[in-house]
């Protein structure tokens, strides 16, 4: 599965729209692209995922690029909950994962 | 409905015991995986089954590792000789399986301590 990249930490204030990036640009044309979330000593939480068009959901909005070489997901109104690391994966079954590192993501109020 | 359970949350070993760590997936998902997490990285690809065996296992460190679901439901990592190096979460998740896009719905982990 393809590898990708994300800024190891960002901040957004709180009620502002949080943009985290990914770039996946050796991602091949059956992969689909998740993200996933992860609170302090929690298990991951799925959060969204596409394969070429955007997607939205009551979480979260998911653009992908027309060369699909690079991801953001948009959390529109961010909240002190949203606090977490994000982590972006592409998978072609959604079998095994490669998480990397993730966004650490820090809601300021 | 229920998510996925793993039970213990903790367990505390010491360093060349045997350990097993159980997973109880969601109702009908026949797809499930296990994930090593170390402080400060994210989740490590361990094995994938689908049904009773181990679609893949390639993410298992060595032969110390091993994991089973006999009955295509509850599954139990297994680690034998335990290391300091083997301290982490171990998360579980299990999906629908099959063809196409799978969500995995993650358990809370067991935090596995190796003294």
């Amino acid at each position: 599965d393809a590898k990708t990249t994300q800024p190891p930490s960002m901040d957004c204030a709180e009620g502002r729209a949080a943009n985290l990036p990914c770039n996946h640009s050796t991602i091949s044309g059956n992969e689909y692209v998740y993200w996933y979330r992860q609170i302090h000593s929690q298990g991951p939480q799925y959060i969204i995922h596409g394969l070429k068009n955007n997607e939205t959901n009551e979480m979260a909005s998911l653009i992908i690029t027309e060369d699909r070489k690079s991801s953001t997901l948009i959390l529109p109104h961010a909240t002190l909950r949203d606090t977490a690391v994000y982590y972006c994966i592409v998978s072609y079954l959604g079998n095994q994962f490669y998480f990397g590192t993730g966004t650490s993501l820090t809601v300021i109020p | 409905g229920a998510g996925v359970s793993q039970t213990p949350s903790n367990k505390v070993t010491e360093k060349g015991k045997y350990v097993e760590l159980r997973c109880d997936p969601i109702s009908g998902h026949t797809a499930l995986y296990w994930y090593r997490q170390s402080l400060g990285q994210g989740p490590e690809f361990l094995i994938y089954f689908q049904g009773t065996g181990a679609a893949d296992d390639s993410g298992l460190p060595n032969d110390r590792f091993f994991a089973v679901r006999p009955e295509g439901s509850v599954s139990t990592l297994k680690i034998q000789r335990t290391e300091r190096g083997d301290s982490a979460v171990y998360l579980c998740a299990s999906s629908l399986g099959g063809a196409g896009s799978n969500e995995q719905f993650f358990g809370p982990g067991t935090r596995l301590t190796v003294l």
